[in-house]
């Protein structure tokens, strides 16, 4: 079945820092790759997604390459705010409908990032 | 607003003593999902429903049910809960696909004793 592996956290940064949190996955066909963002007492939000190889996804001066040959969805930030402190989440959907995978997401185990000024 | 609404918030009730979370949304959706969220697990998918009537297992259905009798609702129920049901739940919608961004509520927090 498909899996998500992320970084083991907590990460904790300075404000400006860069930040790398890796994540690698298992799947079969062509998975639609996602990073949610889940800030203090919310509901997770999508922060940025890629549906083919080689796609970058970005928002908020986030990014994420979908390299299909290495099988990884590495979420970057050159520049990190105190504002950025949360949890990710690397995920993923499966490439076909029906069963199980129609629009299910698998997790990763979720990353805590916390930025001191 | 486009939104997805759950409630309670936070809950404590006591082993065996029925309940329901309730989840709805404003964006005509046909899929909806419940997961939970554990420490070191992250989110793992309960029940889902593809449309109204058309509901079906995730990875960790037991314990709970599920109903889809209005495509807005999609209530989460514990007849006879238990300790280890104690967690973070989240619903989300999404339009068809596996490709859609899914919208996630805020979460309900639920302690059983």
């Amino acid at each position: 079945g498909n899996s998500v592996t992320q970084m083991e956290g907590p990460v904790t940064l300075s404000e400006e820092a860069f930040l790398t949190i890796n994540c690698t996955y298992t799947a079969t066909g062509y998975p639609s790759l996602f990073w949610y963002v889940q800030y203090p007492g919310e509901g997770l939000q999508l922060l940025l997604k890629a549906t083919k190889a080689d796609d970058k996804g970005s928002n908020k001066g986030f990014e994420a390459t979908y390299r299909k040959e290495t099988t990884s969805f590495h979420l970057e930030k050159g520049s990190v705010q105190v504002s950025d402190s949360a949890v990710y989440f690397c995920a993923l959907t499966g490439s076909g409908a029906g069963g199980t995978s129609y629009g299910k997401l698998t997790f990763g185990q979720g990353t805590i990032l916390t930025v001191h000024p | 607003e486009a939104q997805v609404t759950q409630n309670p918030r936070y809950l404590i009730t006591v082993t065996g003593k029925k309940l329901t979370v309730t989840c709805s949304q404003n964006m005509n959706h046909e899929y909806m999902s419940w997961y939970r969220q554990d420490p070191g697990l992250g989110l793992r998918q309960i029940y889902y429903s593809m449309n109204v009537e058309v509901t079906d297992k995730g990875d960790v259905p037991e314990g709970y049910k599920v109903s889809r009798k209005e495509k807005r609702n999609f209530p989460l129920i514990l007849e006879s809960p238990s300790p280890n049901q104690t967690s973070l739940y989240f619903c989300a919608s999404s339009f068809q696909g596996a490709r859609n961004i899914q919208y996630f509520g805020a979460g309900t927090r639920l302690s059983v004793l």
